[in-house]
């Protein structure tokens, strides 16, 4: 089964600073890899996904990740933050061989300070 | 083009009732899910469909029931709600025909309270 997880519950970094979002999964075979965002009271929105092109993934608001196959990971970066960035921020794993389900991570909440 | 629409928003319900949360989609997806939010806890997968008249179970499948009569459709039933089943519920699409490694389109949310 594939598992996701998320370090740091809570991120809380400075206007212009960088966001870096951390998300580990576990499976043998290299899933497909997504962000999503969250927004008070909203659903869930796409950020960006990895899906075995390109390791370096550019999403929307200027959010990127990059798949490490060797580390299991697919952290979410930011160059500079935005107060509009503060949300909850989800990653989620579907298989290549099963993707009727998605297994998402547990959340981290990006506060944005002034 | 509203996407995935979920009713009601908000609901509160005595212990023991039972209740139906609605869940459409006009993007003609085959594959439509129901998960839950609670906190720290990420979203976990309660039931999906790939089609109309197929449905299976997710992670957290007791007390909850499904059926999937139209392409559109996807309706989530509580038999006997329980407190623990106090949460916000999402309702969630994705094409498959063509779709490898397509992501989830989301409704707004539906936000349960059981007393």
């Amino acid at each position: 089964a594939q598992s996701v997880t998320q370090l740091g519950s809570h991120v809380s970094v400075s206007e212009g600073a960088l966001v870096l979002l951390r998300c580990n999964y576990s499976s043998s075979v290299p899933p497909y890899l997504f962000w999503y965002v969250q927004y008070p009271n909203q659903g869930l929105q796409l950020l960006l996904k990895y899906t075995s092109a390109a390791t370096l993934v550019k999403g929307i608001n200027g959010f990127e990740a990059e798949f490490k196959k060797s580390e299991t990971s697919f952290h979410l970066t930011k160059p500079s933050a935005h107060m509009s960035d503060a949300a909850e921020y989800f990653c989620a794993v579907s298989a290549i061989d099963n993707f009727n389900k998605f297994y998402f991570g547990s959340g981290t909440k990006l506060n944005v300070k002034p | 083009n509203a996407g995935v629409t979920q009713t009601p928003k908000f609901q509160v319900l005595k212990t023991g009732q039972s209740m139906t949360l609605q869940c459409a989609q006009d993007m003609n997806h085959e594959y439509m899910s129901w998960y839950r939010q609670d906190p720290g806890m990420g979203l976990r997968l309660i039931h999906y469909s790939v089609g109309a008249g197929i449905t299976d179970q997710g992670e957290v499948p007791n007390g909850y029931n499904v059926s999937r009569s139209t392409t559109e459709d996807f309706p989530l039933r509580l038999l006997s709600a329980a407190p623990s089943q106090t949460s916000v519920y999402f309702c969630a699409s994705r094409g498959l025909a063509g779709t490898v490694g397509g992501e989830l389109f989301f409704g707004e949310g539906s936000r349960l309270t059981v007393l």
